[in-house]
């Protein structure tokens, strides 16, 4: 069964420096989205992205992210300046066609800043 | 602004009974109502969904009600069974591409 994949499963970062978080997903998949889930808190919707551009970003996605499609597989989010209250586990997920329809989620990135 | 809520943070059933998971949402302009089943460390796995234009959509035994005059949908597990035992979340989603998560509800079914 097609999956996304993400990479690294977890990241320990020092605050201040940019972390690199990857997604491969389903390959004949159009949308690609990332998500963050706090410890104990709900899912967080960061950005959407489609056609090589973003479609949708909440207010938590900040100049301090960027997402990037470098090639025709990877999906990449990019945290600039961690700071501590970036700890969290980082999801990708992606959608044939939109949100309309389930989205598939990778295992996550956990993301820790020290 | 929470803009979707799910106001039980757990829910304990015994096996074989009905499960019954709530959601409310302010926002008007939600075009899809999804529920996602989560284990720790895992991310969501998709469950269910309905459009904003249904009432009602059925999954074998999961099925999601939708009342938007009151803005609230509503997960049923019936039969409940032990595998079922996780954290539910609910989403509502925009046609432009944006997502919303309620909080969770953590669901245990005792055999």
């Amino acid at each position: 069964e097609p999956e996304v994949t993400q990479t690294p499963s977890h990241q320990v970062t020092q605050m201040g420096q940019e972390v690199i978080l990857r997604c491969v997903p389903i390959s004949n998949h159009l949308y690609f989205y990332w998500y963050r889930q706090i410890l104990g808190q709900k899912v967080e919707f960061l950005v959407s992205f489609y056609n090589n551009e973003i479609s949708e970003k909440s207010e938590i996605f900040d100049d301090q992210f960027s997402v990037e499609r470098p090639d025709g597989s990877n999906f990449t989010l990019k945290i600039r300046s961690t700071k501590l209250e970036d700890s969290a586990m980082y999801f990708c997920a992606s959608t044939q066609r939109g949100l309309s329809t389930e989205a598939f989620f990778g295992q996550g990135t956990r993301l820790t800043v020290v | 602004d929470q803009q979707v809520k799910q106001n039980s943070p757990s829910l304990s059933v015994q096996e074989g009974r009905i499960s019954i998971l709530n959601c409310d949402y302010t926002n008007s302009m939600f075009d899809y109502f999804l529920w996602y089943k989560k284990y720790p460390a895992e991310g969501p796995t998709f469950l269910i969904s309905i459009s904003s234009i249904k009432d009602k959509n059925e999954d074998g035994r999961f099925t999601v009600f939708l009342n938007k005059s009151a803005k609230h949908l509503s997960l049923h597990i019936v039969p409940s069974q032990p595998g079922d035992s996780a954290v539910y979340f609910c989403a509502a989603n925009t046609n432009a591409g944006k997502s919303t998560f309620g909080d969770g509800t953590t669901l245990t079914v005792k055999p």
